[in-house]
């Protein structure tokens, strides 16, 4: 079945450790996108890529840092440089940047303990 | 800048009762499509529907309807004979090139 990974479902990472939330999909999409949802604020946007080798910041980039070595994968890491990193994060994908619709994993949470 | 809002946060209603979702959107393109998703406690955003800027006609799909009116910004969702099933939270998306924004959601609990 096609669709988007993201593993683990639930992470804990302790303060000052950086951590890596994997996202893969086989939807053969060009675009990959990573939000960020946090209770009463909707999603917002960490980075996107819309191609391989290639990504651009998002709306809240600070203390986050991606790769896109593959076309299938969009690994986040969370780095200690995040001050307040517990939240959901999504995972997206999509044809193209254009304005098609983009196409969810099941999201991770994120605890710092 | 493009901005969605959500000015529900919370909706509560009986099943079988009819419920709007509403949602506003600013944007100075004239190109865009807005959008809606629903996230079940799963957490998954599962994708509802893809209107564009320049088609106004409503939509209705089983107990689901769209309305989108250009004159006021809206794009608002209508459950028809809610059930307990719809209850999760509803996103509302404004996506113009290479942006898509988010509104803050409204978590609709449906109660037996």
């Amino acid at each position: 079945d096609g669709g988007i990974t993201q593993s683990p479902k639930y992470l804990f990472r302790k303060e000052g450790q950086n951590v890596t939330l994997s996202c893969e999909q086989n939807l053969n999409h060009d675009a990959m996108y990573w939000y960020r949802q946090d209770p009463g604020q909707g999603l917002r946007l960490i980075y996107y890529s819309q191609i391989v080798n290639d990504f651009q910041k998002g709306d809240i980039a600070e203390g986050y840092s991606v790769s896109r070595e593959k076309k299938e994968s969009f690994p986040l890491t969370v780095t200690s440089a995040q001050k307040n990193p517990t939240a959901f994060y999504l995972c997206a994908s999509s044809l193209g940047t254009d304005f098609t619709e983009a196409f969810f994993g099941q999201g991770t949470r994120l605890t710092v303990v | 800048a493009q901005k969605v809002t959500q000015a529900q946060t919370e909706i509560s209603v009986v099943e079988k009762e009819d419920v709007t979702l509403d949602c506003v959107y600013e944007t100075r393109d004239t190109t865009y499509y807005l959008f809606w998703y629903k996230q079940p406690p799963s957490g998954e955003l599962v994708f509802l529907i893809r209107r564009n800027s320049f088609d106004e006609q409503n939509e209705i799909s089983g107990r689901y309807s769209w309305n989108f009116q250009k004159s006021t910004s809206s794009f608002n969702f209508t459950i028809t004979a809610s059930q307990v099933v719809d209850s999760a939270v509803y996103f509302c998306a404004l996506r113009t090139f290479n942006d898509m924004r988010f509104g803050a959601g409204t978590r609709l609990t449906v109660k037996p």
